[in-house]
């Protein structure tokens, strides 16, 4: 089992519409929660970090964890054409040790 | 402005060939971190540091060394002995002393391909 697993899509979404991006990890200890975006041929950039459990919103993001089910997801409301990219989701350790990363969901945004 | 600056951003290694990854920081940051990316898979940590004149492995150190002689600087070597090292590399920093909780800063990377 991978430590940090996303669905790698593409997943396709219509302009205006919600995307929700899934996370799971296997270290049941880990305390923090990264979404960085990643255009292609670029270098990511973070857009949420969450270290508790429930909803953590920033303009059209909301980041939720979910430590029991061991699951971390986000959400992008009115999805617009340049957030097409790649999401990647990052877990620190449980001893705080070590940051792993998903290989990331590619998103697009029609018009 | 403060950021990472990464060099070059195309490189070409042929077989036997070290080649060194140019990284460089002014954000006063203490912490330094180079990570490889291949198509279809997350960032894989090759090595970091944590201050200068020290470093330690990642999870894929075989094949590449780093040095921090100075807190701005962090050159990557990929040596010969590194099979297949084609790949995009980020090289990415830290405020530090918030260990693997704080937001990680990254350069424009380096694609890295094998003549």
């Amino acid at each position: 089992q991978k430590e940090v697993e996303q669905n790698s899509g593409p997943l396709s979404v219509p302009e205006g519409a919600i995307a929700s991006l899934n996370c799971t990890y296997s270290d049941r200890g880990s305390q923090s929660f990264f979404w960085y975006r990643q255009y292609s041929g670029k270098s990511p950039e973070l857009i949420m970090s969450i270290y508790s459990n429930g909803d953590k919103e920033d303009g059209r993001f909301t980041a939720q964890l979910n430590k029991a089910s061991q699951y971390v997801s986000l959400l992008i409301r009115d999805s617009q054409p340049s957030d097409s990219a790649t999401y990647l989701c990052a877990v620190n350790g449980e001893y705080g040790n070590k940051l792993v990363f998903g290989a990331g969901t590619i998103l697009r945004v029609k018009s | 402005d403060g950021g990472i600056t990464q060099s070059p951003k195309y490189l070409f290694r042929k077989e036997g060939q070290n080649v060194t990854l140019s990284c460089e920081q002014n954000l006063n940051h203490d912490a330094m971190y180079w990570y490889r990316q291949d198509p279809g898979q997350g960032l894989r940590l090759i090595y970091y540091s944590q201050i200068v004149n020290d470093f330690q492995k990642g999870d894929i150190a075989e094949g590449y060394s780093v040095s921090r002689e100075k807190k701005e600087s962090f050159p990557l070597n990929v040596t010969s002995a590194k099979k297949n090292p084609t790949a995009f590399y980020l090289c990415a920093s830290t405020r530090g002393g918030g260990g693997w909780n704080e937001k990680l800063f990254f350069g424009s990377g380096t694609q890295l391909s094998v003549l």
